[in-house]
């Protein structure tokens, strides 16, 4: 299977640790996103790479976040001094610049406590 | 914040059955994406419909776009206890990327 991956998927974590998490998109892709979501709610936006240029962040995503796409293909985001509020479902996705859908990652659940 | 809201929220319905979910969003469009959702596989493309198009089929899907009224409406013809899933509206945009913009989902029981 050659799909999108996210490492961990699962983090516990205590309030005021450092975490960082790993996207590897769909080879040929170089479009990735990496998006929020929250019990019951959507996904929300939070950042877009194209190849390894970020071009567009969220407001959502303070200056305790940060992300990174080195090579123009894996990608990291780093959520430094985790807050409770920070606990969500953190997905990745990748696409080409057409057709435009997305295809999505597993996610990484984060829980901080 | 997000730009499109389901309805309804929440719908149950029996295997063999259709169900319709209906996707409202508040600014100006380039495509409208259907994506499912579950606990197994994750985020899934369904079905992409482009603003300039006002229906479009796939397999059980059908999904219609009216840009007048800002609204669109995913329908799933003879369900099965497989297609129990949250089923998301996503709202893309022009402008050189696809930043996707979700609903807040309809949560959908098939029962056998």
């Amino acid at each position: 299977d050659t799909g999108v991956s996210q490492d961990p998927r699962h983090k516990i974590t205590k309030r005021g640790q450092n975490v960082t998490f790993r996207c590897d998109p769909i080879s040929e892709h170089n479009r990735l996103y990496w998006y929020r979501q929250t019990l019951g709610q959507g996904p929300e936006f939070l950042t877009y790479f194209q190849n390894e240029a970020q071009l567009e962040k969220s407001r959502l995503l303070s200056d305790r976040f940060s992300a990174e796409r080195p090579k123009g293909s894996f990608s990291t985001l780093e959520i430094q001094r985790t807050e409770q509020g920070d606990s969500a479902m953190y997905l990745c996705a990748s696409s080409l610049a057409a057709p435009p859908e997305q295809y999505f990652g597993p996610g990484t659940r984060l829980t901080v406590t | 914040s997000q730009q499109g809201e389901e309805d309804p929220q929440a719908l149950s319905i029996q295997e063999g059955e259709n169900a319709t979910m209906n996707c409202s969003y508040k600014t100006s469009i380039n495509n409208l994406q259907w994506y499912r959702q579950n606990s197994g596989r994750g985020l899934v493309h369904l079905i992409l419909i482009r603003s300039n198009e006002r229906e479009k089929h796939s397999g059980r899907l059908r999904v219609t776009l009216d840009t007048s009224k800002k609204s669109s409406s995913l329908l799933i013809t003879a369900s099965r206890a497989a297609d129990t899933a949250s089923y998301f509206c996503a709202t893309g945009f022009s402008g050189g990327y696809n930043k996707l913009i979700f609903g807040a989902g309809t949560r959908l029981a098939v029962h056998p």
